[in-house]
């Protein structure tokens, strides 16, 4: 069965804080690594997306992936209470790159 | 930017009755993809079509059929509704495979 796994939160984080989000997946092999924000009642919006070991910068958010430990990660920077939703991690299937495994989200609160 | 449009935000049908839910690309992407949104389940994958008249069966088919005769739209057919196919239904596009998936507003579908 393939897995990816997010803590369900809520990740709680004070505003102007590092928000740390992590998921991690069980096919090894897997090379398509994704990160969508999902605000209440909306759909998914793509954020990052990370192909390869280390870290990916974009704005506030960074991107770590390490193939090796079968994790991923998104970091926030200067969490603002806009960034209060569910963080969803997707990874493509091995062998298979249309299809992708979403984890349950980690829901998270940036309080003012 | 993307654009993904679903037909309906909100749909109330009746079991029994054949639905259809039409999704629309504008991004000339290859793929197409039926989710559907469940709490506690996450994403689900229904189909997804890599081409036209193309299609393949997700991780949960049963009760679902899906059309693609054009590149730009892939339709979402329940055969014989049932009240354990209310769900919030997903659309998503890209253009191949293992690239980003851009998602739909979504439809809230309920079942009476």
């Amino acid at each position: 069965q393939k897995e990816v796994e997010q803590n369900s939160g809520p990740l709680s984080v004070p505003e102007g804080a590092i928000a740390s989000l992590n998921c991690t997946y069980s096919d090894r092999g897997s090379q398509s690594f994704f990160w969508y924000r999902q605000y209440s009642g909306k759909s998914p919006e793509l954020i990052m997306f990370i192909y390869s070991n280390g870290d990916k910068e974009d704005g506030r958010f960074t991107a770590q992936l390490n193939k090796a430990s079968q994790y991923v990660s998104l970091l926030i920077r200067d969490s603002q209470p806009s960034d209060s939703a569910t963080y969803l991690c997707a990874v493509n299937e091995v062998g298979n790159f249309n299809k992708f495994y979403f984890g349950s989200g980690t829901k998270l609160n940036v309080k003012p | 930017d993307v654009k993904v449009t679903q037909s309906s935000r909100y749909l109330v049908k009746r079991t029994g009755e054949k639905v259809f839910l039409e999704c629309v690309q504008d991004m000339d992407h290859e793929n197409m993809f039926w989710y559907r949104q469940d709490p506690g389940l996450g994403l689900r994958l229904i189909y997804f079509s890599y081409d036209v008249k193309m299609k393949e069966k997700g991780d949960i088919p049963e009760g679902y059929s899906v059309s693609r005769e054009k590149k730009e739209r892939f339709s979402l057919i329940l055969e014989s509704a049932s009240t354990n196919q209310t769900s919030m239904y997903l659309c998503a596009s890209s253009w191949t495979g293992g690239q980003p998936q851009h998602f739909g507003d979504g439809t809230r579908l309920s079942i009476l």
